[in-house]
Protein backbone atom coordinates (compact mmCIF):
# COMPACT_ATOMS: atom_id res chain seq x y z
CA UNK A 1 0.00 0.00 0.00
CA UNK A 2 1.06 3.85 -0.95
CA UNK A 3 1.98 4.86 2.82
CA UNK A 4 1.30 8.05 4.76
CA UNK A 5 3.14 8.49 7.86
CA UNK A 6 2.28 11.03 10.41
CA UNK A 7 4.41 10.79 13.52
CA UNK A 8 3.28 12.72 15.85
CA UNK A 9 0.03 10.69 17.87
CA UNK A 10 -0.41 13.93 19.92
CA UNK A 11 0.90 16.97 20.32
CA UNK A 12 0.27 20.59 22.74
CA UNK A 13 0.43 23.76 21.30
CA UNK A 14 0.20 27.18 23.30
CA UNK A 15 -2.76 29.24 22.32
CA UNK A 16 -1.58 32.00 19.42
CA UNK A 17 1.63 29.99 19.08
CA UNK A 18 2.41 28.46 16.03
CA UNK A 19 2.75 24.73 15.05
CA UNK A 20 3.78 22.09 12.81
CA UNK A 21 1.71 18.91 11.99
CA UNK A 22 4.45 16.37 10.12
CA UNK A 23 3.56 14.23 7.32
CA UNK A 24 5.10 12.07 4.92
CA UNK A 25 4.32 9.96 2.02
CA UNK A 26 5.50 7.15 0.06
CA UNK A 27 4.63 7.24 -3.65
CA UNK A 28 6.41 6.60 -6.89
CA UNK A 29 3.91 8.35 -9.10
CA UNK A 30 4.60 11.40 -10.71
CA UNK A 31 1.13 13.21 -10.25
CA UNK A 32 -0.62 13.25 -6.36
CA UNK A 33 -2.25 15.60 -4.10
CA UNK A 34 -2.12 16.27 -0.83
CA UNK A 35 -4.39 17.06 1.72
CA UNK A 36 -4.56 17.72 5.23
CA UNK A 37 -8.41 17.05 7.27
CA UNK A 38 -9.58 18.69 10.75
CA UNK A 39 -11.41 15.98 12.79
CA UNK A 40 -13.26 17.81 15.71
CA UNK A 41 -14.86 15.98 18.88
CA UNK A 42 -18.09 15.76 16.42
CA UNK A 43 -16.53 13.73 14.02
CA UNK A 44 -16.78 15.61 10.40
CA UNK A 45 -14.00 15.77 8.41
CA UNK A 46 -13.36 19.14 7.15
CA UNK A 47 -10.82 19.94 4.57
CA UNK A 48 -8.28 22.31 5.22
CA UNK A 49 -5.55 22.79 2.56
CA UNK A 50 -4.65 20.97 -1.02
CA UNK A 51 -0.98 20.39 -2.38
CA UNK A 52 -0.51 19.40 -5.80
CA UNK A 53 2.65 17.77 -6.75
CA UNK A 54 3.56 19.83 -9.87
CA UNK A 55 2.44 22.93 -7.82
CA UNK A 56 5.73 25.44 -7.65
CA UNK A 57 4.80 26.78 -4.47
CA UNK A 58 3.45 26.13 -0.78
CA UNK A 59 -0.35 26.08 -0.77
CA UNK A 60 -1.66 28.53 2.12
CA UNK A 61 -5.40 28.66 3.44
CA UNK A 62 -5.76 31.56 5.70
CA UNK A 63 -3.87 30.52 8.85
CA UNK A 64 -3.02 26.85 7.44
CA UNK A 65 0.08 26.94 5.08
CA UNK A 66 1.56 23.35 3.91
CA UNK A 67 5.24 22.99 3.65
CA UNK A 68 5.67 20.86 0.61
CA UNK A 69 9.15 19.38 0.47
CA UNK A 70 9.25 17.23 -2.84
CA UNK A 71 12.52 15.42 -2.31
CA UNK A 72 11.96 14.48 1.42
CA UNK A 73 8.16 13.65 0.29
CA UNK A 74 6.90 15.78 3.20
CA UNK A 75 3.85 18.09 3.34
CA UNK A 76 3.53 19.08 7.00
CA UNK A 77 0.92 21.53 8.06
CA UNK A 78 1.67 24.93 9.70
CA UNK A 79 -1.36 26.17 11.61
CA UNK A 80 -0.19 29.85 12.52
CA UNK A 81 -1.60 31.65 15.85
CA UNK A 82 -3.16 28.96 17.15
CA UNK A 83 -6.57 28.93 18.44
CA UNK A 84 -8.37 26.78 21.29
CA UNK A 85 -10.89 25.58 18.23
CA UNK A 86 -7.87 24.04 16.20
CA UNK A 87 -7.73 21.18 18.90
CA UNK A 88 -8.85 18.18 17.01
CA UNK A 89 -7.61 15.48 14.85
CA UNK A 90 -5.54 16.34 11.96
CA UNK A 91 -5.49 13.77 8.77
CA UNK A 92 -2.98 13.96 6.30
CA UNK A 93 -4.26 11.91 3.36
CA UNK A 94 -2.70 11.84 -0.87
CA UNK A 95 -4.51 11.09 -3.78
CA UNK A 96 -2.51 9.13 -6.09
CA UNK A 97 -3.74 7.84 -9.90
CA UNK A 98 -6.35 10.27 -9.47
CA UNK A 99 -8.78 8.61 -7.59
CA UNK A 100 -7.05 6.44 -4.75
CA UNK A 101 -6.88 7.73 -1.59
CA UNK A 102 -5.17 6.94 1.44
CA UNK A 103 -4.70 8.61 4.99
CA UNK A 104 -2.21 8.84 7.87
CA UNK A 105 -3.17 7.77 11.35
CA UNK A 106 -3.38 11.07 12.47
CA UNK A 107 -2.25 13.30 14.80
CA UNK A 108 -4.17 14.62 18.01
CA UNK A 109 -3.54 18.99 18.32
CA UNK A 110 -4.47 20.38 22.46
CA UNK A 111 -4.44 23.94 21.86
CA UNK A 112 -3.76 25.29 25.81
CA UNK A 113 -4.66 28.46 26.41
CA UNK B 1 -24.70 22.06 -0.59
CA UNK B 2 -22.78 19.19 -1.54
CA UNK B 3 -23.78 16.31 0.23
CA UNK B 4 -22.27 12.63 1.39
CA UNK B 5 -25.18 10.99 3.45
CA UNK B 6 -24.68 7.68 5.36
CA UNK B 7 -27.92 5.91 6.25
CA UNK B 8 -27.28 5.25 10.18
CA UNK B 9 -25.09 7.18 13.12
CA UNK B 10 -25.33 4.47 15.17
CA UNK B 11 -25.58 0.73 14.47
CA UNK B 12 -25.90 -2.55 16.49
CA UNK B 13 -25.78 -5.65 14.93
CA UNK B 14 -25.24 -8.95 16.47
CA UNK B 15 -22.37 -11.42 16.13
CA UNK B 16 -22.89 -13.46 12.69
CA UNK B 17 -25.74 -10.89 11.01
CA UNK B 18 -25.26 -9.74 7.83
CA UNK B 19 -24.68 -5.55 7.84
CA UNK B 20 -25.30 -2.88 5.10
CA UNK B 21 -24.08 -0.13 5.45
CA UNK B 22 -25.40 2.60 2.36
CA UNK B 23 -23.90 5.87 1.41
CA UNK B 24 -25.12 8.84 -0.89
CA UNK B 25 -23.55 11.24 -2.99
CA UNK B 26 -25.15 13.82 -4.83
CA UNK B 27 -22.41 15.65 -6.53
CA UNK B 28 -22.33 13.19 -9.35
CA UNK B 29 -19.25 11.53 -8.55
CA UNK B 30 -17.63 9.40 -9.87
CA UNK B 31 -15.32 8.03 -7.22
CA UNK B 32 -16.60 7.02 -3.68
CA UNK B 33 -14.65 5.06 -0.70
CA UNK B 34 -15.19 3.11 2.27
CA UNK B 35 -12.67 3.92 5.19
CA UNK B 36 -12.86 2.27 8.61
CA UNK B 37 -11.06 4.72 11.31
CA UNK B 38 -10.04 2.83 14.81
CA UNK B 39 -8.13 4.93 17.32
CA UNK B 40 -4.32 5.16 16.75
CA UNK B 41 -4.77 3.75 12.90
CA UNK B 42 -6.57 7.01 11.21
CA UNK B 43 -8.93 6.02 8.44
CA UNK B 44 -7.63 2.35 6.37
CA UNK B 45 -9.22 2.38 3.23
CA UNK B 46 -11.53 -0.91 2.48
CA UNK B 47 -12.70 -0.61 -1.01
CA UNK B 48 -13.27 1.88 -3.52
CA UNK B 49 -15.34 2.12 -6.59
CA UNK B 50 -14.41 4.73 -9.42
CA UNK B 51 -17.34 4.16 -11.86
CA UNK B 52 -20.54 2.13 -11.43
CA UNK B 53 -20.14 -1.15 -11.12
CA UNK B 54 -16.53 -1.03 -10.63
CA UNK B 55 -14.26 -1.74 -7.25
CA UNK B 56 -11.21 -1.99 -6.01
CA UNK B 57 -9.90 -3.81 -2.93
CA UNK B 58 -7.75 -1.37 -0.78
CA UNK B 59 -5.64 -2.07 2.28
CA UNK B 60 -8.36 -4.30 4.59
CA UNK B 61 -10.81 -5.72 2.75
CA UNK B 62 -11.29 -9.08 4.51
CA UNK B 63 -14.80 -9.37 5.73
CA UNK B 64 -15.90 -7.33 3.78
CA UNK B 65 -17.64 -6.64 -0.36
CA UNK B 66 -19.44 -3.47 -1.56
CA UNK B 67 -21.96 -3.01 -3.71
CA UNK B 68 -22.48 0.19 -6.81
CA UNK B 69 -25.31 -0.77 -8.85
CA UNK B 70 -26.05 3.49 -8.91
CA UNK B 71 -23.52 6.09 -9.59
CA UNK B 72 -24.65 8.14 -6.34
CA UNK B 73 -24.86 4.73 -4.16
CA UNK B 74 -21.79 2.87 -2.67
CA UNK B 75 -22.57 0.37 -0.19
CA UNK B 76 -20.78 -1.77 2.35
CA UNK B 77 -21.53 -5.26 3.36
CA UNK B 78 -20.62 -7.03 6.19
CA UNK B 79 -21.76 -10.67 5.13
CA UNK B 80 -20.85 -12.52 8.42
CA UNK B 81 -20.00 -9.54 11.14
CA UNK B 82 -17.77 -10.10 13.98
CA UNK B 83 -16.71 -8.06 17.24
CA UNK B 84 -13.52 -6.92 15.08
CA UNK B 85 -15.38 -5.04 12.61
CA UNK B 86 -16.64 -2.29 15.44
CA UNK B 87 -15.71 0.68 14.10
CA UNK B 88 -16.30 4.09 12.83
CA UNK B 89 -17.15 3.86 9.07
CA UNK B 90 -16.50 6.76 6.98
CA UNK B 91 -18.17 6.63 3.19
CA UNK B 92 -16.18 9.71 0.78
CA UNK B 93 -16.57 10.47 -2.66
CA UNK B 94 -14.80 12.48 -5.15
CA UNK B 95 -14.67 13.67 -8.71
CA UNK B 96 -11.55 12.49 -10.68
CA UNK B 97 -8.71 15.02 -10.44
CA UNK B 98 -10.54 17.21 -8.07
CA UNK B 99 -8.99 19.17 -4.62
CA UNK B 100 -11.20 17.12 -2.75
CA UNK B 101 -13.07 14.38 -0.82
CA UNK B 102 -16.21 14.94 0.57
CA UNK B 103 -17.45 12.83 3.98
CA UNK B 104 -20.30 11.33 5.18
CA UNK B 105 -21.29 11.68 9.34
CA UNK B 106 -19.75 8.21 9.94
CA UNK B 107 -21.81 5.22 10.62
CA UNK B 108 -20.61 4.11 13.95
CA UNK B 109 -21.43 0.46 14.35
CA UNK B 110 -21.08 -1.84 16.79
CA UNK B 111 -21.11 -5.71 16.99
CA UNK B 112 -21.94 -7.76 19.94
Amino acid sequence: AQKITQTQPGMFVQEKEAVTLDCTYDTSDPSYGLFWYKQPSSGEMIFLIYQGSYDQQNATEGRYSLNFQKARKSANLVISASQLGDSAMYFCAALYNFNKFYFGSGTKLNVKP
Amino acid sequence: DVKVTQSSRYLVKRTGEKVFLECVQDMDHENMFWYRQDPGLGLRLIYFSYDVKMKEKGDIPEGYSVSREKKERFSLILESASTNQTSMYLCASTQTGNTEAFFGQGTRLTVV
